[in-house]
């Protein structure tokens, strides 16, 4: 069975400081990865999302940029945070164009 | 932009009753989905309907999809306490491999024992 995992789980981080979330998927291969952003428990805003290895492709100007340097692994980095940045961020994956699958998710506070 | 909107934006119901959720979207689908969201957590993917599709079950959901008016519906029957959390619609336009998905705002579902 298929599985994702992110990490950490919570991060409090001063402004100005760098950012790395980490999302690995178990299980399958080649996967649709996507990282979302939720603010105040509402809604979520697709950030990026990757087809394949090396492809990266934004929804959304911002602070933020990610990576897959493997197959199942898709990181979100910061070079310097902003207040802003502060939210719940939620990895997931997929297989064409249904349902997808969603990690624990990463409670970042930005002080 | 967001694709689905959510109403109402919060229900509260006691256990027992029915619980329907509005969903309404912008721009044509290939798909609508619905997740859930218990506090704090991930998203649990509930239930998809395809835009050739009217209604569609699974065990105590029900959905409807009428494409004409871009709208969708949720009805949880027989809610129980556990039933509490966040659900949220999202669109599939289509024409991509990728399935991205624009969600909307959620409703807040609190089923009182």
């Amino acid at each position: 069975s298929q599985t994702i995992h992110q990490w950490p789980a919570t991060l409090v981080q001063p402004v100005g400081s760098p950012l790395s979330l980490e999302c690995t998927v178990e299980g399958t291969s080649n996967p649709n990865l996507y990282w979302y952003r939720q603010a105040a428990g509402r809604g979520l805003q697709l950030l990026f999302y990757s087809v394949g290895i090396g492809q990266i492709s934004s929804e959304v100007p911002q602070n933020l940029s990610a990576s897959r340097p493997q197959d199942r692994q898709f990181i979100l980095s910061s070079k310097k945070l902003l207040l802003s940045d502060s939210g719940f961020y939620l990895c997931a994956w997929s297989k064409s164009s249904y349902e997808q699958y969603f990690g624990p998710g990463t409670r970042l506070t930005v002080t | 932009s967001q694709q689905g909107e959510e109403d109402p934006q919060a229900l509260s119901i006691q256990e027992g009753e029915n619980a329907t959720m509005n969903c309404s979207y912008k721009t044509s689908i290939n798909n609508l989905q619905w997740y859930r969201q218990n506090s704090g957590r991930g998203l649990v993917h509930l239930i998809l309907i395809r835009s050739n599709e009217r209604e569609k079950h699974s065990g105590r959901l029900r959905v409807t999809l009428d494409t004409s008016k871009k709208s969708s519906s949720l009805l949880i029957t027989a809610s129980r306490a556990a039933d509490t959390a966040s659900y949220f619609c999202a669109g599939n336009a289509g024409g991509t491999s990728y399935g991205k998905l624009t969600f909307g705002q959620g409703t807040i579902l609190t089923v009182h024992p």
